[in-house]
């Protein structure tokens, strides 16, 4: 247990459905991250909230929309995705931004996520 | 853009082996760190290194910071079957310290 939890676990929708992954972090974090891992390719950052505020947009499809409406939630809505876009979808939070070194980022399980 | 290499790819070992993977960069990091991912779960920190020429312990693993700034590399002594997973090099990129770059991580496997 790292601490952070995802739900669902796993998620098959369809390119028409509209769904959400959940992210909560009971560590006392500030900042909270999604990232993106498919097979045999390095985890792609996607969003990072610090405070509850969008610090970091990597690009990623419109199809994903972040919301973060307190610094222990973090939620991934999804809406009429690709096939392309199954993955695994990793939640990540760290004790804030710009307060060290390096804020260690501690993981939850992931939404492994299937787009038929 | 700030790329990480890993090598191998891939590992299948005996138990009780040692086990040696490294991590290459085209550009200078100024942190390196090393993941564990298990099966079905998240990645987990396993160490961090500061300092060029770094070599730092957590238990059989050991991991060193490259003098040139380019690389790493991550031991494991002695393996045991709880040793299986992914593990991936990673790094702060060069905009921001928690913008993370990881490696694409290499994969190993511990036959009993």
């Amino acid at each position: 247990e790292t601490g952070v939890t995802q739900t669902p676990r796993h998620l098959v929708m369809g390119m028409t459905n509209k769904k959400s992954l959940k992210c909560e972090q009971h560590l006392g974090h500030n900042a909270m991250y999604w990232y993106k891992q498919s097979a045999k390719k390095p985890l792609e950052l996607m969003f990072v909230y610090n405070f509850k505020e969008q610090t970091e947009n990597n690009s990623v499809p419109s199809r994903f929309s972040p919301e973060c409406p307190n610094s222990s939630h973090l939620f991934l809505h999804l809406h009429t995705l690709q096939p392309e876009d199954s993955a695994l979808y990793l939640c990540a939070s760290s004790q804030g931004l710009g307060q060290g070194p390096y804020n260690e980022q501690f993981f939850g399980p992931g939404t492994r996520l299937t787009v038929l | 853009g700030q790329q990480l290499n890993q090598s191998p790819q891939s590992m299948f070992i005996q138990e009780g082996e040692d086990v040696s993977m490294n991590c290459t960069s085209s550009s200078i990091f100024n942190t390196w760190l090393w993941y564990k991912q298990d099966p079905g779960e998240g990645p987990v920190l396993l160490i961090a290194l500061y300092k060029a020429g770094e070599l730092t312990s957590n238990g059989r693993l050991t991991a060193q910071f490259g003098i040139t700034r380019k690389d790493s590399f991550l031991n494991i002594s002695a393996s045991i079957p709880s040793d299986v997973g992914i593990y991936f090099c990673a790094g702060p990129g060069e905009t921001s310290y928690d913008k993370v770059i990881f490696g694409p991580g290499t994969s190993l496997s511990v036959i009993p």
